[in-house]
């Protein structure tokens, strides 16, 4: 299996920052990588697949880059809704999830 | 508008073969390109994906549960059957089903989740 790595497994950030979290996969998956965000409670929502395209609908708040084995989740202007878990997932291969990283309000 | 919707026992004992069902409506397991996939996730921890079934019947399962994982689908009741042998508490968490990507087209569709526990 293809192993996801998330870091850091929780961060701290105030409304209007701008928020980075990385994902590294234990091999290439070319750009297979989506992201997903996750309120208590609540199911996932996709937000970036082919690690860089937007879902329908996602603001251009959320931006992904990365290729191979590093790729990244940008977040900018950070707003209260924005606070939530976060998962990054490969499917070049029978899909995996990373460990998620947790986003609090500093 | 597509829908999901996961049913099943809320509470299994060890040992037992849990069966969930998810029904979906505003799209068709017989039209090209479409799938169902079976994600769950333990209280306070990550995502699993599961297993995944085909408009053409191929399926796909989770490396480390393949043994205990079946798939399979009813075009004509749009539902999907996942069954998972030899509950165990360790397998205590939310069920999704989810339309997400299919090989080719991605979507972002999720059942609200059931909630299974494997307890004596």
């Amino acid at each position: 299996d293809i192993q996801m790595t998330q870091s850091p497994s929780s961060l701290s950030a105030s409304v209007g920052d701008r928020v980075t979290i990385t994902c590294r996969a234990s091999q290439g998956i070319s750009n297979y990588l989506a992201w997903f965000q996750q309120k208590p409670g609540k199911a996932p929502k996709s937000l970036i697949y082919a690690a860089s395209s937007l879902q329908s609908g996602v603001p251009s708040k959320f931006s992904g880059s990365g290729s191979g084995t590093d790729f990244t989740l940008t977040i900018s202007s950070l707003q209260p809704e924005d606070f939530a878990t976060y998962y990054c997932q490969q499917y070049n291969s029978y899909p995996t999830f990373g460990q998620g990283t947790r986003l609090e309000i500093k | 508008q597509v829908t999901l919707r996961e049913s099943g026992p809320a509470l299994v004992k060890p040992t037992q073969t849990l069966t969930l069902t998810c029904t979906f409506s505003g799209f068709s397991l017989s039209t090209s390109g479409m799938c169902v996939s079976w994600i769950r996730q333990p209280p306070g921890k990550a995502l699993e994906w599961l297993a995944r079934i085909d408009w053409d019947d191929d399926k796909y399962y989770s490396t480390s549960l393949k043994t205990r994982l079946t798939i399979s689908k009813d075009t004509s009741k749009n539902q999907v059957v996942l069954t998972m042998t030899n509950m165990d508490p360790v397998d205590t968490a939310t069920y999704y089903c989810a339309l997400l990507y299919c090989g080719g087209d991605w979507f972002d569709y999720w059942g609200q989740g059931t909630l299974v526990t494997v307890s004596s």
